[in-house]
């Protein structure tokens, strides 16, 4: 498989736990980004790496939701105490370069928090 | 292309007839479109993109019209197949001073009847 892989495709949680979340891009792509889907709605930006930074983390809500790419390949979302607020789907993407080019998303992470 | 939350906009169209699934954007700067395609359970698949110095741009069964004029941005599917159901969202690039990130709208519903 080429494609962008998450990892799990479903999560279900306990309000208050931890979770992680997993994203193996398309291999060579730099840039990685991750979006939050509600029910309904399109894609909402959280955050954009570009190798092993994060280039752009203006759409995390706030401090409890934490991203690494430590090797600048595979990615982790972290979501500490979650809240029944943070069900959704998370998905990640990947693109060769930059934000400017086409991106290609996973199938996500179904995250509900009971 | 605003979310309308839960009530997506729905086009309903015979097979085999043409689609037309139309998208406002609002900042001049936008500098770079993209169709995405989701059906259910799944990630956004790119279809085709556009960049602002173009204003139409054909692929397989598929047209993308920018008009920048008004900011409005048009995806055809010619003779549509009922694989063709899915959600459709646009996706604008509002440039550097807007982080560059990839910034969805609210998607529209297609359905195809046999």
């Amino acid at each position: 498989g080429a494609g962008v892989s998450q990892t799990p495709s479903n999560k279900v949680t306990e309000k208050g736990k931890y979770v992680e979340l997993r994203c193996d891009p398309i291999s060579g792509h730099t840039a990685l980004y991750w979006y939050r889907q509600s029910l309904g709605q399109g894609p909402e930006f959280l955050i954009y790496f570009q190798g092993t930074g994060a280039a752009d983390d203006s759409g995390l809500p706030n401090d409890r939701f934490f991203a690494v790419r430590p090797e600048g390949s595979v990615s982790t979302l972290k979501i500490q105490r979650t809240e029944r607020g943070d069900s959704a789907v998370y998905l990640c993407a990947s693109s060769p370069t930059g934000p400017n080019e086409k991106l290609f998303f996973g199938s996500g992470t179904q995250l509900s928090v009971l | 292309g605003e979310s309308v939350g839960l009530h997506l906009p729905t086009l309903s169209v015979q097979e085999g007839d043409n689609s037309i699934i139309n998208c406002a954007y609002s900042n001049s700067a936008s500098d770079y479109f993209i169709w995405y395609k989701q059906e259910s359970g799944k990630g956004p698949q790119f279809i085709i993109d556009i960049r602002s110095n173009m204003d139409k741009r054909q692929g397989q069964r598929v047209t993308v019209l920018l008009n920048k004029t008004v900011k409005h941005l048009s995806l055809q599917i010619a003779a549509t197949q009922p694989g063709d159901s899915a959600v459709y969202f646009c996706a604008e690039n509002r440039g550097p001073a807007a982080g560059n990130k990839l910034t969805f709208g609210g998607g529209t519903r297609v359905l195809v009847k046999p």
